[in-house]
């Protein structure tokens, strides 16, 4: 099974920052990796599928890249709406596994 | 639009079984696999399988073999989820999820998003 490390496990931000979240894969995944936001009680959000593409809908604020085994999430000007739970999903192949979480919390 | 709906929540004995399904719309049903992903209070998501809704073909997660089973009716676009011996453990909003693999007329496949999700079933086990 493909292992997905995801850090931080929680960050701590200001409105306006610019913060980063990885997921770093224990074997090349090529670019099948998505992101998703949840917020508590919520179904988890859609934000980038294919490492870079953005979800229809979802403020360009939210960027992905990488490839292989490392990928990373930015969010722009960080906005009280973004402070939630983050996570990376591997489906290179099957069992597709999840990221542990990052929990962006306002500083 | 392309949408997931899921069956209202259960609760159930520890031991017994609960089945939950997911109706498909606004899509060909028979062109996307379906998955299944659970995630209990202040977890992260866990992947328990999928179905291929044109051939049927399943697989499963080591964790849920032998007490979870995928199946379809393509008569009415829906995918259910039935999970046996249940246990408190099992409590948790199961979640049906369209993709990552479409397949074309042909049957040649290529991934996609994962998404939309549906909307999430909780299934409290009480012992």
């Amino acid at each position: 099974d493909i292992q997905m490390t995801q850090s931080p496990s929680s960050l701590s931000a200001s409105v306006g920052d610019r913060v980063t979240i990885t997921c770093r894969a224990s074997q090349g995944i090529g670019n099948s990796l998505a992101w998703f936001q949840q917020k508590p009680g919520k179904t988890p959000k859609s934000l980038i599928y294919a490492a870079s593409s953005l979800q229809s809908g979802v403020p360009s604020k939210f960027s992905g890249s990488g490839s292989g085994t490392d990928f990373t999430l930015t969010i722009d000007s960080l906005q009280p709406e973004d402070f939630a739970t983050y996570f990376c999903l591997q489906y290179f192949n099957y069992p597709l596994t999840f990221g542990g979480g990052t929990k962006v919390e306002i500083k | 639009q392309v949408q997931l709906v899921q069956s209202g929540a259960e609760v159930k004995k520890a031991g017994a079984s609960v089945k939950v399904s997911c109706k498909a719309s606004g899509y060909t049903f028979s062109r996307y696999d379906i998955n299944w992903v659970r995630q209990a209070a202040g977890q992260g998501p866990e992947w328990m399988g999928w179905i291929n809704p044109n051939s049927g073909n399943t697989d499963y997660a080591w964790k849920f073999q032998g007490r979870v089973t995928i199946s379809r009716d393509s008569s009415i676009n829906t995918v259910y989820m039935e999970m046996t011996s249940l246990r408190s453990e099992d409590t948790a909003v199961y979640y049906c999820v369209r993709g990552p693999y479409y397949y074309d007329s042909s049957d040649s496949w290529r991934r996609t998003e994962f998404d939309p999700w549906g909307q999430g079933t909780l299934v409290t086990v009480s012992s």
